[in-house]
């Protein structure tokens, strides 16, 4: 099936160790997002590629980073985490100008700092 | 500034009843509208949009109204399982953005049996 896959499920990292979570696809959409979503708020976008073109938002902390090395890969590095960096990272997934069914998401990686 | 607002953070409902969940927005400029539903330990998924030249959709049990005039719009879900007991998000996109969503807060619908 394709899908949209995310890894680890569950994250725990130290405080100030940098951290990169993933996130795959295999629906070959062109477009990538990284979400983070903290309890009981919108989830809320820290940036997204446009095939290969990066488009950060203006309020993405800069400890915040992602890469993505093609189509089906997306990383999404964060620098130095602190503890107000735990949340749920969501990765999604959509086919530009497609807005019939909006994104396709992973399962989310839950990052925990300690 | 929250450009999609769900006021409600959680619905009680009993199973066979309706549900209906709010959503309003601020921008008018806002042209689709659609809703998500989250389990727990997952990512959102799909559920049903609609574009604002309608003012209603439906699929199944699931039914999304839109009041542009109002700015606001709700999901119906008749009958209500306990299956249907999730989070239930609403995003909105304007059209000249591609499909960018905002996201409101979520609404966690809890069905009881």
């Amino acid at each position: 099936d394709a899908m949209v896959i995310q890894n680890p499920r569950y994250q725990v990292t130290q405080f100030g160790k940098p951290v990169t979570l993933s996130c795959s696809q295999t629906l070959n959409h062109n477009v990538m997002y990284w979400y983070q979503q903290k309890s009981s708020q919108a989830p809320k976008l820290l940036f997204h590629y446009y095939d290969k073109d990066f488009n950060n938002e203006a309020d993405t902390p800069d400890n915040f980073q992602s890469r993505r090395p093609n189509t089906s890969f997306c990383f999404l590095d964060i620098r130095s985490p602190g503890l107000g960096d735990a949340a749920m990272y969501l990765c999604a997934t959509s086919r530009w100008g497609v807005s019939n069914y909006g994104y396709t998401f992973g399962s989310g990686t839950r990052l925990t700092v300690v | 500034d929250q450009q999609v607002k769900q006021n409600s953070p959680s619905l009680s409902v009993q199973e066979g009843r309706i549900s209906i969940l709010n959503c309003d927005y601020t921008n008018s400029m806002f042209d689709y509208f659609l809703w998500y539903k989250k389990y727990p330990a997952e990512g959102p998924t799909f559920l049903i949009s609609i574009s604002s030249i309608k003012d209603k959709n439906e699929d199944g049990r699931f039914t999304v109204f839109l009041n542009k005039s109002a700015k606001h719009l709700s999901l119906h879900i008749v009958p209500s399982q306990p299956g249907d007991s999730a989070v239930y998000f609403c995003a909105a996109s304007f059209n000249n953005a591609g499909n960018m969503l905002t996201f409101g807060g979520g609404t966690r619908l809890m069905v009881k049996p």
